[in-house]
């Protein structure tokens, strides 16, 4: 496996389950990022990791709790969303170099809340 | 802080021709440039990226992109496109130095009809 991954890949929930997203990273970075995508918006960044801590959360609702157990890893756990966070979740992750971490997206997660 | 603007939200070309996707940044600071693609379904792919050097950079699937800083553009060119290049275009911008800050354009798509 290579590049970055995230399962699952669909997920329909209702309002009232809780799920989770994963992502995985096979390229040895050191950042990892959440961001939503929604129809004709901009992608939104919701959160990043630097070596497993937090270093941004973007105003997120507390519905969307993520989780950074290693720098390979990053999970969202979701929980009593909304019909309007039904969107496309895409995780990143980058090496930060000082210089420049360009950041490479995984597949993505396409999320229906019913 | 820094936008992106992405003035074509769509843009039908035959193929074979050629095709230009525009993209106009705001930003205060010295600032990192990139284009990522996204096919149906799938994650963001980078394209191409400035970082310092020379203006025009060179990028996948034969695209280029040229920065003017006067004009605060980056625009993506490529001369002759293909029916697999129909996909969507982000145009981002981070700020020098805080590369873990991307700020996405609301995307362009490239239509590419026989």
């Amino acid at each position: 496996e290579t590049g970055v991954t995230q399962t699952p890949r669909h997920l329909v929930m209702g309002m009232t389950n809780k799920k989770s997203l994963k992502c995985e990273q096979h390229l040895g970075h050191n950042a990892m990022y959440w961001y939503k995508q929604s129809a004709k918006k901009p992608l939104e960044l919701m959160f990043v990791y630097n070596f497993k801590e937090q270093t941004e959360n973007n105003s997120v609702p507390s519905r969307f709790s993520p989780e950074c157990p290693n720098s390979s890893h990053l999970f969202l756990h979701l929980h009593t969303l909304q019909p309007e966070d039904s969107a496309l979740y895409l995780c990143a992750s980058s090496q930060t170099s000082g210089r420049t971490d360009t950041q490479y997206f995984g597949p993505g997660t396409r999320l229906t809340v019913l | 802080a820094q936008s992106v603007t992405q003035l074509d939200s769509q843009v039908p070309v035959f193929e074979e021709a050629p095709v230009e996707l525009r993209c106009n940044y705001s930003s205060s600071v010295s600032v990192y440039l990139f284009w990522y693609v996204q096919y149906p379904n799938q994650g963001l792919q980078l394209l191409l990226k400035y970082l310092s050097g020379s203006t025009l950079v060179k990028g996948i699937n034969g695209f280029e992109a040229e920065f003017n800083k006067s004009q605060t553009s980056f625009h993506l060119r490529k001369p002759s496109v293909h029916i697999s290049d129909t996909a969507e275009y982000f145009c981002a911008v981070s700020e020098t130095g805080t590369a873990s800050k991307l700020t996405f354009g609301t995307g362009t798509r490239l239509q590419v009809t026989l």
